[in-house]
């Protein structure tokens, strides 16, 4: 199985600064399409995921420009540019390219 | 847009069998560029996928749940199902329905307890 190793564990951050969570893969997540297939989600207490970026770096609909994603291969990274209070809760990414699919740890984003 | 609704019981006794479905508001469920799967989230840990269907019930499973998961389809009702045998208290979870390999919608969960 491919293993995905988020960082860190915690983020505590004060409203209106930058965060940045990482992921890393232990396989290339580039698929036999050419395509790299990396989603990050967010879960916030009592609601369903909701995905952020998917294909490493393309923000989902509805999401605010505030998220990015960037990465390539097997290192990833979710940018938050300006955390608001309604960021809270637990960051995932997650890998399509190899069966099973896999998530990371998940990070907990938190308010200072 | 795609609405998932899932149903089934929220409490399921040791060593029986989990069942869910999930309805699929939305035309998108005969489209086969989609497939129709599930994921969960334990109770202090992460999420994990379980396994999915494609509209044709070709299926895919975690490993680590394979011998003891069936994911199915009815073409008929708009709806797919979950079946997890022999659950002990490491299955509880709260479970989610969810369209693949995009992950774009999701069911509203459902927290399910194994025990006596």
């Amino acid at each position: 199985d491919v293993v995905m190793t988020q960082s860190p564990l915690s983020l505590p951050v004060t409203l209106g600064q930058p965060a940045s969570i990482s992921c890393n893969s232990s396989q290339s997540l580039v698929y036999s399409d050419g395509n790299t297939y990396l989603n990050w989600f967010q879960l916030r207490p009592g609601q369903s995921p909701r995905r952020l970026i998917y294909r490493v770096s393309n923000r989902a609909s509805g999401v605010p420009d505030r998220f990015s994603g960037s990465g390539s291969g097997t290192d990833f990274t979710l940018r938050i540019s300006r955390v608001e209070a309604e960021d809270v809760g637990v960051y995932y990414c997650m890998q399509g390219a190899h069966l099973p699919l896999t998530f990371g740890g998940g990070t907990k984003v938190e308010i200072k | 847009q795609a609405q998932l609704h899932q149903s089934g019981p929220g409490v399921v006794r040791p060593s029986e069998t989990l069942s869910l479905t999930c309805t699929v508001s939305d035309d998108s469920f005969g489209n086969g560029d989609y497939h129709w799967g599930w994921v969960r989230l334990p109770p202090g840990k992460g999420l994990e996928w379980i396994g999915n269907v494609s509209y044709g019930g070709r299926t895919s499973y975690n490993p680590s749940l394979k011998s003891r998961v069936t994911v199915s389809v009815d073409t008929s009702k708009s709806q797919f199902s979950l079946k997890v045998r022999s659950v002990t208290a490491a299955d509880t979870a709260i479970y989610y329905c969810v369209r693949h390999p995009t992950f774009d919608f999701w069911g509203q969960g459902t927290l399910v307890i194994v025990s006596s």
